[in-house]
């Protein structure tokens, strides 16, 4: 148990479906984000909250579309994905301080399937 | 994306041997320096973080960092087959962390 809690753990969706991947953090940290990690690649910073404010948006298309309600919780909204999309996501949160020890920390992803 | 380099190996070692791992980064603003470990199908959880020059140890585990030379490594002393995973090197400029691709450990026992 990290205090990152991902759901659903698996998620197969049509390339016409719209589904939401959620995440809650219960470490009290004010700083959230979207990872995604394919086969062989390095894991992709996708969005940064700080704050419940997006400061880092990655280039990511925009069929992917983040919203953090509050410090806790992150959301990634899905429509009309791509079966390149298919990976395995990760949500994660640290506590945004200058602090050298300022640490991040992972839930235990969804994979997500684009047929 | 700010660049993290790793050998993507597999490194092979046997058991009871040191285990080195290394990291080079492209971000000379990088405040911290990360070592994850993840096992095959699981998330990433953090082994060591060091953000002075020199080297820190924990247990079987020694990170050493080299700002000037913008290197990172991880030594694992005495390995044993439940090390066996991909070791992720991920570097920190103020929110914001990367990571490198991962370099795949295996332990023969």
């Amino acid at each position: 148990e990290t205090g990152v809690t991902q759901t659903p753990r698996h998620l197969v969706m049509g390339m016409t479906n719209k589904k939401s991947l959620k995440c809650e953090q219960h470490l009290g940290h004010n700083a959230m984000y979207w990872y995604k990690q394919s086969a062989k690649k390095p894991l992709e910073l996708m969005f940064v909250y700080s704050l419940e404010e997006r400061v880092e948006n990655n280039s990511v298309p925009s069929r992917f579309s983040p919203e953090c309600p509050n410090s806790s919780h992150l959301f990634l909204h899905l429509h009309t994905l791509q079966p390149e999309d298919s990976a395995l996501y990760l949500c994660a949160s640290s506590q945004d301080r200058s602090s050298p020890g300022n640490t991040i920390y992972f839930g235990e992803g969804s994979w997500l399937t684009v047929v | 994306q700010k660049e993290v380099e790793q050998n993507s190996g597999p490194l092979s070692v046997p058991e009871g041997a040191i285990a080195s791992l290394n990291c080079t980064y492209s971000d000379r603003g990088s405040q911290s320096f990360f070592w994850y470990r993840q096992y095959s199908g699981k998330s990433p959880e953090l082994i060591m973080s060091i953000y002075s020059n020199g080297d820190k140890e924990d247990g079987r585990f020694t990170a050493q960092l080299n700002k000037a030379s913008q290197y990172v490594s991880l030594l694992i002393r005495d390995s044993q087959p439940s090390d066996s995973a991909t070791y992720l090197c991920a570097v920190r400029n103020f929110n914001k962390f990367y990571f490198g691709s991962g370099t795949k450990l295996n332990v023969k026992p």
